[in-house]
This record gives structure tokens, sequence and C-alpha cells, in this order.
């Protein structure tokens, strides 16, 4: 069955600094990947996918994200981040190839950033 | 452009009540409806999926049900709410493999 991996739990970064969220999943073809992002007491928003091609994709709020096979993961990244950038970030696999019928979820990652 | 409405948005109820969760979608047709459960700490686990009327997906054993009487429309129902079914509910739709979602319930149960 496939899993999502996300093993930073919390991040704390400074407001202007560079972010990096990790996550790995375990799926044996090639995976349908996301990242949501929720604020607190609000859904997820969609931020960025994967599904096929250019393995480095862009995403809203300036968020990008590099597919890496051979490694399993589906990194989240942001060059500079922003004191509204503060929420839950959660990565995940679509259950069955693509999303329709529904998602994988890693447990989270709690960021914080520091002014 | 499609939106998903979800109500309501804040309920406390006691052990042993019933549950109503309804959930809309606007602006697409024969969508695939997903409700979520978020408890605290345990991330994001999925209850149940529809792909069309009266088809209905249960992932997980639990005394929750859901129904999609319309094709928009998805409900979230129990006839006697436990103490561990507190936490927040996630309505989602889907269209060509991607899941967006609404604003969520949180359901405290006393």
């Amino acid at each position: 069955a496939q899993s999502v991996t996300q093993p930073d739990i919390h991040i704390t970064v400074s407001e202007g600094a560079s972010l990096e969220l990790r996550c790995n999943y375990s799926y044996g073809a090639t995976p349908y990947l996301f990242w949501y992002v929720q604020s607190p007491g609000q859904g997820l928003q969609l931020l960025l996918k994967y599904f096929s091609g250019d393995t480095l994709v862009q995403g809203i709020k300036g968020f990008e994200a590099e597919f890496k096979r051979s490694q399993s993961s589906f990194n989240l990244r942001k060059p500079s981040v922003h004191w509204s950038d503060a929420a839950e970030y959660f990565c995940a696999v679509g259950r069955s190839g693509g999303g329709a019928d529904g998602l994988t979820f890693g447990k989270g990652t709690h960021l914080i950033i520091q002014p | 452009s499609q939106t998903i409405h979800q109500w309501p948005a804040t309920l406390v109820q006691p052990v042993g009540s019933p549950l109503s969760l309804e959930c809309t979608v606007e602006g697409t047709s024969n969508p695939n409806l997903y409700w979520y459960r978020q408890a605290a700490g345990r991330g994001l686990q999925l209850l149940f999926y529809s792909v069309g009327i009266g088809q209905i997906s249960s992932e997980v054993p639990q005394n929750l049900s859901a129904s999609r009487p319309q094709d928009r429309q998805f409900i979230l129902s129990s006839k006697k709410l436990l103490l561990s079914d507190s936490g927040f509910y996630l309505c989602a739709w889907s269209t060509q493999n991607t899941i967006y979602f609404g604003e969520g319930s949180w359901l405290t149960v006393v």
C-alpha cells in the first residue's frame, strides 16, 4: 500500500530564509504527488502537483517541488519565506496512481516563521 | 468556477446524539466526492468516497455513514456519536485527478 512520510514534525525558519520541507513516498508505479497547505482552522489549499513530465513543478505562492524517483522524494521548496507562510504543510500521494479514489497524506509539517 | 460548501462550520454534540454534515459542490457535474477526518496529531484519514449518486465506498470501519442523494451533494451521518468522533471533518471533490477541499467542520462530542 502507498504511504507518505514527512520526517519533520516542526520546522522553524527565519523570515526571508529559504525553506525545504521533506516528503518521501512509497508507491509501486509512477505516483501522483501533491502538496497542500493548511492555515489554522481552515481547509486545505492545493500548492502544487506532479503527475508526469518535468520533475520540477511550480506552484502558487512562490513554492516549487522536485520529484526524484531514485530517492522516492517530493520535497517542497521556497527561496524566501514570508511570515504568512506559517502553516501546516501536507504531502500526499494518489491512492491508485491518480487521485480519483482519494489521497494518502503524510502527517504534516508545522512551519514556524521567526521574525 | 467550482466552489464547495460545507456546513455547519462548528458543531458541539453530546455523546449518543445523531450527526449530519452536509457538503455541496457547484460549477461541476458528476464529481468524485470525499469525506476526510483530521484528528489531532493523526493527519488526514479518508473516511468515504463516492464516484456517483448512491455509490459510496467506506474506508474505515466506524459508526459513521455517508450518502450521496444528488450528484453534487454528499452527507456524512451518524446515528449515535462517540467521543472518539470528535475532529475536523473535510469534504472534498476532485477533477482530473486533483482533489480540492472545503473549509471543514469542527465537531466536538461532549
